[in-house]
């Protein structure tokens, strides 16, 4: 079935580093890919998404690229801050019948002032 | 716009205890729900979804059920509560791809 693998954390950087993030996924069909953040305490929202290859999602300075010959949607960040600390989820959605999303075990991310 | 609220926000229950958690959707009809279960420093793990009124679809065999007695209402239910089942239950509806969580309730099983 449907699978998605995303690194382990936690991952700890200090403000303004540069972030990765990857993630590879396993689908049959022709997925929509998502990363998904939950601050602390919080419920999950979603960062950005991308529907088909080649395409970019971006928001908030995360960028992530569908990349259908790796199976990859790795998620970057030019500078974080102490604000983006917090757990990111890779997740794909396929659409089909019960529109199910099959999310990643999530990697929580610490920046340091 | 669409929000989605839960209730309550945290919850201190003893073993065997029932259980129920309230959903409820505001701004979309006829919305696909889901509710998840993520224990501490976990990943999530979907519990239920519904595709309407009464459909409900059971991802895990376990000591919970849910309902879903109006369009945009999903509660979560448990007649005697384990201490594994501590944890923070979100739940979720789909505009067909992007999930959409609510705040969420922390359950502590004492």
């Amino acid at each position: 079935g449907d699978s998605v693998t995303q690194m382990e954390g936690p991952v700890t950087l200090s403000e303004e580093a540069f972030l990765t993030i990857n993630c590879t996924y396993t689908a049959t069909g022709y997925p929509s890919l998502f990363w998904y953040v939950q601050y602390p305490g919080e419920g999950l929202q979603l960062l950005l998404k991308a529907t088909k290859a080649d395409d970019k999602g971006s928001n908030k300075g995360f960028e992530a690229t569908y990349r259908k010959e790796t199976t990859s949607f790795h998620l970057e960040k030019g500078s974080v801050q102490v604000s983006d600390s917090a757990v990111y989820f890779c997740a794909l959605s396929d659409g089909t019948g019960g529109f199910k999303t099959i999310f990643g075990a999530g990697t929580r991310l610490f920046v340091k002032a | 716009s669409q929000t989605i609220h839960q209730w309550p926000a945290t919850l201190v229950q003893p073993v065997g205890s029932p259980l129920s958690l309230e959903c409820t959707v505001e701004g979309t009809s006829n919305p696909n729900l889901y509710w998840y279960r993520q224990a501490a420093g976990r990943g999530l793990q979907l519990l239920f979804y519904s595709v309407g009124i009464g459909q409900i679809s059971s991802e895990v065999p376990q000591n919970l059920s849910a309902s879903r007695p109006q369009d945009r209402q999903f509660i979560l239910s448990s007649k005697k509560l384990l201490l594994s089942d501590s944890g923070f239950y979100l739940c979720a509806w789909t505009d067909q791809e992007t999930q959409y969580f609510g705040p969420g309730t922390r359950l502590l099983v004492l």
